[in-house]
């Protein structure tokens, strides 16, 4: 079975400052990637960036970056250089091999960027 | 601009009445979701079409209909809704068969139950 787990429910940061946000995960399938998806207030969900579980480096796009520890299973978000746009809601999300049909998401971090 | 369009953004109904949300895109993808979305909850998976035939149905009441006409449509029809059932509904379609491919989300259609 397939979980992803973010343990901060909220988080603040200082505008201009960089803040991670957090994201473990289970699964037994042999290749998988993870995903990381922003939910401002107005509801859409906004696809930020992608690692897959074969990849060597880290991905990056533009401010987002994804520290990828495969052995400690975490796919932690990075975003440099807040901006108040930045508010919303983050959700870490799994799509496997075995069952390519379905993502799993975690509960979600609420980040908030203050001026 | 999303490349997957919801209408309409807000519905409001009655418990006794029928409706349909609808879901279109056009990037060529062969899997089409649906997902109920609480306020500050993940979105919770309701159907999965893979190449306009329902491959998952995650226990959903049979209130709820869904149907995928062509590979580009996604219907939700909507009778006999309960209170509880207000919520944000999103519509998702990605390529099947690579799991490094995302899912693509619309804006949603937030539907309220009188």
């Amino acid at each position: 079975a397939q979980k992803i787990t973010q343990t901060q429910p909220g988080m603040f940061v200082q505008e201009k400052e960089a803040v991670t946000l957090d994201c473990t995960y289970d699964t037994s399938d042999p290749s998988y990637g993870l995903f990381w998806y922003k939910q401002p207030s107005s509801g859409e969900m906004i696809f930020l960036i992608y690692q897959g579980s074969y990849d060597q480096q880290n991905a990056t796009e533009g401010r987002y970056s994804l520290n990828f520890q495969k052995a400690r299973k975490s796919a932690n978000l990075v975003i440099s250089a807040s901006q108040l746009g930045d508010s919303a809601m983050y959700f870490c999300a799994m799509r496997g091999t075995y069952n390519f049909n379905k993502f799993y998401f975690g509960s979600g971090t609420k980040l908030n960027v203050k001026p | 601009d999303t490349e997957v369009t919801q209408t309409p953004k807000h519905l409001v109904m009655g418990m006794t009445n029928k409706k349909s949300l609808k879901c279109e895109q056009h990037m060529g993808h062969r899997a089409m979701y649906w997902y109920k979305q609480k306020a500050k909850k993940p979105p919770e998976l309701m159907f999965v079409y893979s190449y306009e035939k329902l491959s998952i149905n995650e226990s959903v009441p049979s209130r709820f209909s869904p149907e995928c006409p062509n590979s580009s449509l996604l219907n939700l029809h909507l009778h006999a809704l309960q209170p509880e059932d207000s919520a944000l509904y999103l519509c998702a379609s990605s390529h099947l068969g690579e799991e490094w491919q995302p899912q693509h989300f619309g804006d949603g259609t937030r539907l309220s139950i009188l």
